[in-house]
C-alpha cells in the first residue's frame, strides 16, 4: 500500500496557485518526499522532491512541515496544461517497493 | 526525439498467449525500469535493470521476464497471459548507477502500453 494520503480531486482557477496536500504521518527519517504528475494517457513526470527543507524549481515549490508528516505541492500560476493526476510518494533511496497511490486529480478551471 | 519509447502502445490479446513489450531509451541512462499501473491506478515498480543486470525484482509472477539486450533496451516478455495482467505498463529510465537505488528525481517514463487480455 502507498504510504501517503491525498484528496482524490481538487479544482483550481487558471492563473491561481494550486496547493496540493499530502499526508505521510509514518514517514521515516531517511525517506524523501517525491511529487510526480501524470497527464492523461502519458507516463508520469517528475516534479520535485525533498527531505526536510522546502524546495523550489522551475515547475513548483514543495513545503514540508517541520515534523515531516505532511507536505504541500504548490503550482504558483496554474494553467490548463497542469490538469493531471498528482502523486505524492515517500521512499528511501534503497527501498525496493515503489508504489504510487491514487493521487489527486487536479482540474484547472478556465 | 522521444526519450523513452515503448511499442506497442496498445496490445489486445487472449488468455494463454505470450506477448512482448519493447522499450528503448536514447538518454544514455544506465538504469531502466518496468512499472505496472492497474485498473485502480496504482503504479508499482516491477523490475529494475542496471547495465543489463537485474537489480530490483518485486513480487512479480515468473511469467514476466525482462530482457535487456543492451543498456538502451529493456523488453518485457509475458508468458501465459491472464486476465489480471490487463494494465498499463510503463517503462522508465534513469542515469543513476547505484545498485538497488531508485533515482526518483531522475526517472523518465515512456508513454505506456495498454495491455488488454480477453
Amino acid at each position: 500500500d502507498a504510504k501517503t494520503t491525498q484528496p482524490p480531486s481538487m479544482d483550481c482557477a487558471e492563473g491561481r496557485a494550486a496547493n496540493l496536500p499530502c499526508n505521510h504521518s509514518t514517514i521515516s527519517g531517511n525517506e524523501y518526499v517525491y511529487w510526480y504528475r501524470q497527464i492523461h494517457s502519458q507516463g508520469p513526470q517528475y516534479i520535485i522532491h525533498g527531505l526536510k527543507n522546502n524546495e523550489t524549481n522551475e515547475m513548483a515549490s514543495l513545503i514540508i512541515t517541520e515534523d515531516r508528516k505532511s507536505s504541500t505541492l504548490i503550482l504558483p500560476h496554474a494553467t490548463l496544461r497542469d490538469t493531471a493526476v498528482y502523486y505524492c510518494i515517500v521512499r528511501a533511496n534503497r527501498d525496493d517497493k515503489i508504489i504510487f497511490g491514487k493521487g489527486t486529480r487536479l482540474h484547472i478551471l478556465p | 526525439d522521444t526519450a523513452v519509447s515503448q511499442t506497442p502502445k496498445y496490445l489486445v490479446t487472449q488468455m494463454g498467449n505470450d506477448k512482448s513489450i519493447k522499450c528503448e531509451q536514447n538518454l544514455g541512462h544506465d538504469t531502466m525500469y518496468w512499472y505496472k499501473q492497474d485498473s485502480k491506478k496504482f503504479l508499482k515498480i516491477m523490475f529494475s535493470y542496471n547495465n543489463k543486470e537485474l537489480i530490483i525484482n518485486e513480487t512479480v509472477p515468473n511469467r514476466f521476464s525482462p530482457k535487456s539486450p543492451d543498456k538502451a533496451h529493456l523488453n518485457l516478455h509475458i508468458n501465459s497471459l491472464e486476465l489480471g495482467d490487463s494494465a498499463v505498463y510503463f517503462c522508465a529510465s534513469s542515469q543513476g548507477r547505484g545498485r538497488g537505488v531508485w533515482y526518483g528525481h531522475e526517472q523518465y517514463f515512456g508513454p505506456g502500453t495498454r495491455l488488454t487480455v480477453t
